[in-house]
């Protein structure tokens, strides 16, 4: 079955410190990714994506991603994070066969410290 | 532009009812997605309408349904409600056509069931 697993569910960073989200996912085909952003009082909002072509995506908000096709791997990172980050984070995969579904990650909220 | 819009906000109903919740997507996205985020079980997909057609539905038993009308809005119906039907219920557009579109989410109708 098509899953996805989101290795850390809450991440406590202090502000400046360089992020890393985990995010695998299991599907035996060709995949769209994305990681969207849900902060506080917010709806969900995109971050980035992956499609095709240079593995290395960068979304808003100095917000960057690398997908590892043979690792099956598809993590989030920024350098140097604000208390503006705080959020819950998910990720989310779209097999190419167009079911229209997103299989989500269960989520990480991060919390930045001042 | 404006987004995706959901309504009501909050929604409290009583196990046995049923519960109507609507979503307008954005201008020119003629596909509507739902999706349920209840507590601990994370995002996931319920159902998927384009162009007036259900073109796929997750998991659920069918006392969930829907539809989507001419201007695209769509409706989703829960029928018989139970308790653990209480959570986030969220919907998202995409543009038509190709499969490499992204999905924007509104903001979410809350459903309490007591």
């Amino acid at each position: 079955a098509q899953s996805v697993s989101q290795h850390n569910h809450h991440v406590i960073l202090s502000e400046a410190a360089s992020l890393e989200l985990g995010c695998n996912y299991s599907y035996g085909g060709t995949v769209n990714l994305f990681w969207y952003v849900q902060y506080p009082g917010q709806h969900l909002q995109l971050l980035l994506k992956y499609f095709s072509g240079d593995p290395l995506v960068k979304g808003i908000k100095g917000f960057e991603a690398e997908f590892i096709k043979s690792k099956f791997s598809f993590n989030l990172r920024k350098p140097s994070v604000q208390w503006s980050d705080t959020a819950e984070y998910f990720c989310a995969v779209r097999g190419s066969s167009n079911t229209g579904k997103l299989i989500f990650g269960q989520g990480t909220t991060l919390q930045v410290k001042p | 532009e404006a987004g995706v819009t959901q309504s009501p906000t909050h929604l409290i109903k009583t196990r046995g009812q049923q519960a109507t919740l609507r979503c307008s997507p954005i201008s020119g996205h003629t596909s509507v997605y739902w999706y349920q985020q209840a507590l601990g079980l994370g995002l996931q997909f319920l159902l998927w309408y384009d162009e007036g057609e259900e073109r796929n539905r997750g998991n659920f038993p069918p006392r969930f349904s829907g539809r989507q009308f001419p201007n695209y809005s769509s409706e989703l119906n829960v029928n018989a409600l139970e308790l653990e039907d209480s959570a986030l219920y969220l919907c998202a557009s995409s543009k038509p056509g190709q499969m490499q579109e992204t999905q924007y989410f509104g903001p979410g109708t809350r459903l309490l069931v007591l």
